[in-house]
C-alpha cells in the first residue's frame, strides 16, 4: 500500500523567510493532495496536483509534483504568522475508491 | 457554499458505551469517507461509500460499522467503546465524476471516552 513521508515534521521559521516541505511517496501515483489543518480544526484543501510537472500557487504557497521522483513539494515564500498550521500531503491509497493515505504532517510555526 | 456537516461536534462517552456519528455530505456528492485522527497523528482511513454502497474499508475495528442512507447521509456506529477510541472523527465527501476529485472534510466530531 502507498506510504507517504513528509520532511521535516516540524519547522520553525521567521517571518519573511522561505522554506520547502517535502513529501515522498512509495508507489506510482498520478495525483497528490495538500491539506492544511489548524489545531483541533478540520482539514482544508489547499492543492490537488493531477499530473507530472503540475505546479499550483495560491498566495505564498506553491506546490509541485514530480511523479517520476515520487516527490511533491510545498514551497512557502516570505512566511507570515497566519501560515502557522500543520500541513499534510496525501496520496490515493486505492485507484478504485479514492481513499487517502496521509503523511505524518509538518507543523509549521512562523515567528514574528 | 454548502459544506460537509457532522454531528455531534463533541461527544463524551463511558467505556463500553455506544456512539453514533452522523455525516451530511455536500449536496450532489456521491462519495463519503470516514477518517479517524488521534492526538498528534495523521488521519487514518476507516471506510468509504460510493452511491450508498461500501466501496472500501481500512483499519476499522469490528466494533465499528457504518452505512450510507438513501439521502446520502452516513452514520458511523461505534460499540463497546474503548479509551483508545478517543479521537477526532472526520467525514469527507467528494464527487467522483470522471476521477477522484478533492475530498472536502467536515468539522469533525471530537469523541472522548472516559
Amino acid at each position: 500500500e502507498l506510504k507517504v513521508e513528509q520532511n521535516p515534521l516540524f519547522l520553525s521559521m521567521q517571518e519573511g523567510k522561505n522554506y520547502t516541505i517535502y513529501c515522498n511517496y512509495s508507489t506510482t501515483s498520478d495525483r497528490l493532495y495538500w491539506y492544511r489543518q489548524d489545531p483541533g480544526k478540520s482539514l482544508e484543501s489547499l492543492f490537488v496536483l493531477l499530473s507530472n510537472g503540475a505546479v499550483k500557487q495560491e498566495g505564498r504557497l506553491m506546490a509541485s509534483l514530480d511523479t517520476k521522483a515520487r516527490l511533491s513539494t510545498l514551497h512557502i515564500t516570505a512566511a507570515v504568522h497566519d501560515l502557522s498550521a500543520t500541513y499534510f500531503c496525501a496520496g490515493p491509497g486505492s485507484s478504485n475508491t479514492g481513499k487517502l493515505i496521509f503523511g505524518q504532517g509538518t507543523t509549521l510555526q512562523v515567528k514574528p | 457554499a454548502a459544506g460537509v456537516i457532522q454531528s455531534p461536534r463533541h461527544l463524551i462517552k463511558e467505556k463500553r458505551e455506544t456512539a453514533t456519528l452522523k455525516c451530511y455530505p455536500i449536496p450532489r456528492h456521491d462519495t463519503v469517507y470516514w477518517y479517524q485522527q488521534g492526538p498528534g497523528q495523521d488521519p487514518q482511513f476507516l471506510i468509504s461509500f460510493y452511491e450508498k454502497m461500501q466501496s472500501d474499508k481500512g483499519s476499522i475495528p469490528d466494533r465499528f460499522s457504518a452505512q450510507q442512507f438513501s439521502d446520502y447521509h452516513s452514520e458511523l456506529n461505534m460499540s463497546s467503546l474503548e479509551l483508545g477510541d478517543s479521537a477526532l472523527y472526520f467525514c469527507a465527501s467528494s464527487l467522483v465524476g470522471g476521477g477522484w476529485e478533492t475530498q472536502y472534510f467536515g468539522p469533525g466530531t471530537r469523541l472522548l471516552v472516559l
